[in-house]
């Protein structure tokens, strides 16, 4: 089956880093996202990362993906106030043809 | 704006009324979705359209119908709400329904409450 979870809430120092994880069921997911919802907007895709990939870098953000363990994480370097937000992971099978999301991580950075 | 536009933004209705969302994307995106948002759950998936059919209901109670008279635009048709019903409401569209790299386009959701 198909199952996302996060941890519910992280608070940071600004210009810290900020790790949020993730784990995941379905070991055949292709695609796995992080998306990022501001209060009152919808969802906003900040970055994906393929299944056979293990790491990828976008300026402040790095996706590790750890496959054996299901588990991937995402990491804000400097992380700023204007990062608060949820931060949802998400993933998508070919079976499925619909993308799986978890609760959500409520970032919040004190400034 | 994200390109997935919905309206109305906010919406407070009886139990016994009938209202309606909207969401209309003019992205070129075949395939449209209807979110559930409530407090501290996982987004629920309720309706997928593709290609303007209903591929997949999400065992969603018949209060909530959705409609989608083409592939620009998909509505949410909702009576007899419970208080329970009260979330935001997110639509979404995507190229195919497939997985593909750039996931779903989002829009900014319907706060519903139900009073």
């Amino acid at each position: 089956g198909e199952d996302v979870e996060q941890s519910l809430f992280l608070s940071v120092r600004e210009g810290d880093s900020s790790v949020i994880n993730c784990t995941y069921t379905d070991s055949s997911s292709t695609y796995l996202y992080w998306y990022k919802q501001e209060p009152g907007a919808g969802l906003q895709l900040l970055t994906y990362i393929f299944s056979n990939m293990d790491m990828k870098q976008d300026q402040r953000l790095t996706v590790l993906l750890n496959k054996k363990d299901k588990h991937l994480s995402l990491r804000i370097a400097d992380t700023q106030t204007g990062d608060s937000a949820i931060y949802f992971c998400a993933e998508v099978t070919p079976y499925g043809n619909k993308l799986v999301f978890g609760a959500g991580t409520i970032l919040r950075v004190k400034s | 704006e994200t390109g997935v536009t919905q309206t109305p933004r906010h919406l407070v209705m009886g139990m016994t009324n009938k209202k309606s969302l909207k969401c209309e994307q003019h992205l070129g995106h075949n395939a449209m979705y209807w979110y559930k948002q409530s407090a501290k759950k996982p987004l629920e998936l309720m309706f997928v359209y593709s290609l303007e059919e209903r591929v997949e209901n999400n065992s969603v109670p018949s209060r909530f119908s959705p409609e989608c008279p083409n592939s620009s635009h998909l509505f949410l048709h909702l009576h007899t709400l419970q208080p329970e019903d009260s979330a935001l409401y997110l639509c979404a569209s995507s190229q195919e329904i497939s997985g593909d790299p750039y996931g779903y386009t989002f829009g900014s959701g319907t706060r519903l409450t139900v009073v």
